[in-house]
């Protein structure tokens, strides 16, 4: 079946601009997480999406929001863009079945790495 | 919040040389998961565990979880050069966010 899949793969903005970016998850898969990761910094969790629901955030500003579909799609958007915004972003998709998560396995996609100049 | 550790932060062997990387974590971990992420590549799902001092061997990968479950140790014997990449440990806080530590970097030289 088809993996987990980011568009775009690649954007380049100027500071202050906005951007939005899209996954689509495994078929059948309900949860979707979002992380970003930088050289530095490493992998860091942003929101993860289950349901239609945000069930988990983390430690980013209210630049950064999500959303998720009634067909599991997600978007994650960042809005007025900062040099420190440039990094890959990772959507992660898992099946995250019933109330106990913890079991559940992330499959990544390709990312979207953005510049931001 | 819970941070999870990962040592060392890179490594470089000889192809057929031993690899360990350690992850620690400041919090009791229910589970803790592996991923590998091969330059270039996203992060790939390894392997799970979930008992208390659980070893889980994958040919020659050899994961343990440790007796308090707070640290987890990943070891490759007789690397090759397909080994190559950036192996990381991820585990959930007490809000089932998945964490993950940060990183060891694994070269190896033919």
């Amino acid at each position: 079946k088809a993996g987990v899949t980011q568009t775009p793969r690649y954007l380049i903005k100027t500071r202050g601009q906005q951007v939005t970016l899209s996954c689509s998850p495994i078929s059948g898969h309900r949860s979707v997480s979002w992380y970003q990761q930088t050289p530095g910094q490493g992998l860091q969790f942003l929101f993860e999406y289950f349901s239609e629901t945000q069930r988990n955030k983390g430690n980013f500003p209210g630049r950064f929001s999500g959303r998720q579909f009634s067909n599991s799609r997600s978007e994650m958007n960042v809005s007025t863009l900062e040099l420190g915004d440039s990094a890959l972003y990772l959507c992660a998709s898992s099946l995250r079945t019933g109330e106990s998560f913890g079991a559940n396995v992330l499959t990544f996609g390709a990312g979207s790495r953005l510049t931001v100049l | 919040g819970q941070q999870v550790m990962q040592i060392p932060q890179y490594q470089h062997v000889q192809e057929g040389e031993d690899f360990t990387t350690y992850c620690n974590s400041s919090t009791t971990l229910s589970n803790i998961q592996w991923y590998k992420q091969r330059p270039g590549g996203h992060p790939v799902f390894l392997i799970q565990l979930v008992k208390s001092g659980e070893v889980k061997k994958q040919k020659r990968l050899t994961f343990q979880f440790g007796e308090a479950k707070k640290n987890s140790s990943l070891h490759i014997t007789a690397t090759q050069t397909t080994d190559v990449g950036t192996y990381f440990c991820a585990g959930r806080d007490n809000t089932d966010k998945l964490i993950f530590g940060t990183g060891t970097r694994l070269q190896v030289f033919p």
